[in-house]
């Protein structure tokens, strides 16, 4: 079952621009969390953000929740070079030990 | 440093072989999972254990077994009743959420 929806699935910009990444979920949560993966690497956990919160930040991330419209954004800001990967949200199945992940927003970004 | 490690990173399996991958971890995490990836999909869960000596099939078990007689180990046998196990398979443990994931191996068939 695929819990997390992305969008775009691909996203191509400038260094030094802003990424936005949404994702869209179907059943209530406990947490949601974003994560990101190197080509041909695992997935490195960025942030997790409680559905009790509405706005996180950790270094050039902000990330967002809004459980009425079961959504959530990833803004990657003053983009560089490195950050060129795939970003996942994921959802826990309301608390328990289940990780449900979506297809994931795939960004390039243009030295 | 603590960490997940999956070995080997690149795997061939010939037509009805049964191949094993393996999944270390040193973290002390209580619960392990495994997961396929296809290319420019989602992970989708195979199967997952709790704790020591118990198991779980996810979404996607059909075809492939595990076992988890250490809190450390979890391997994952791909079997020949797998038809298309070309994919890149990961590993993660965690207590909840986040989860930590090792580097995968990627299978093909010969």
């Amino acid at each position: 079952s695929q819990q997390g929806e992305e969008d775009p699935q691909a996203l191509s910009i400038q260094e030094g621009e802003n990424a936005t990444m949404n994702c869209s979920y179907k059943t209530s949560i406990n947490n949601l969390q974003w994560y990101r993966q190197n080509s041909g690497r695992g997935l490195v956990h960025l942030i997790l953000i409680r559905s009790n919160e509405r706005e996180k930040h950790s270094g050039r991330l902000r990330v967002t929740l809004d459980t009425s419209k079961k959504s959530s954004s990833l803004l990657i800001t003053a983009s560089r070079a490195a950050d060129t990967a795939s970003y996942f949200c994921a959802t826990d199945e309301g608390g328990g030990f289940k990780t449900i992940f979506g297809a994931g927003t795939r960004l390039f970004v243009k030295a | 440093d603590g960490g997940i490690t999956q070995s080997p990173k690149y795997l061939f399996r010939k037509e009805g072989q049964n191949v094993t991958l393996s999944c270390e971890q040193n973290l002390n995490h209580d619960a392990m999972y495994w997961y396929r990836q296809d290319p420019g999909q989602g992970l989708r869960l195979i199967y997952y254990s709790q704790i020591v000596n118990d198991f779980q099939k996810g979404d996607i078990a059909e075809g492939y077994s595990v076992s988890r007689e250490k809190k450390e180990s979890f391997p994952l046998t791909v079997t020949s009743a797998q038809k298309n196990p070309t994919a890149f398979y990961l590993c993660a443990s965690g207590t909840g959420q986040p989860q930590h994931f090792g580097d995968g191996t990627r299978l093909s068939i010969l």
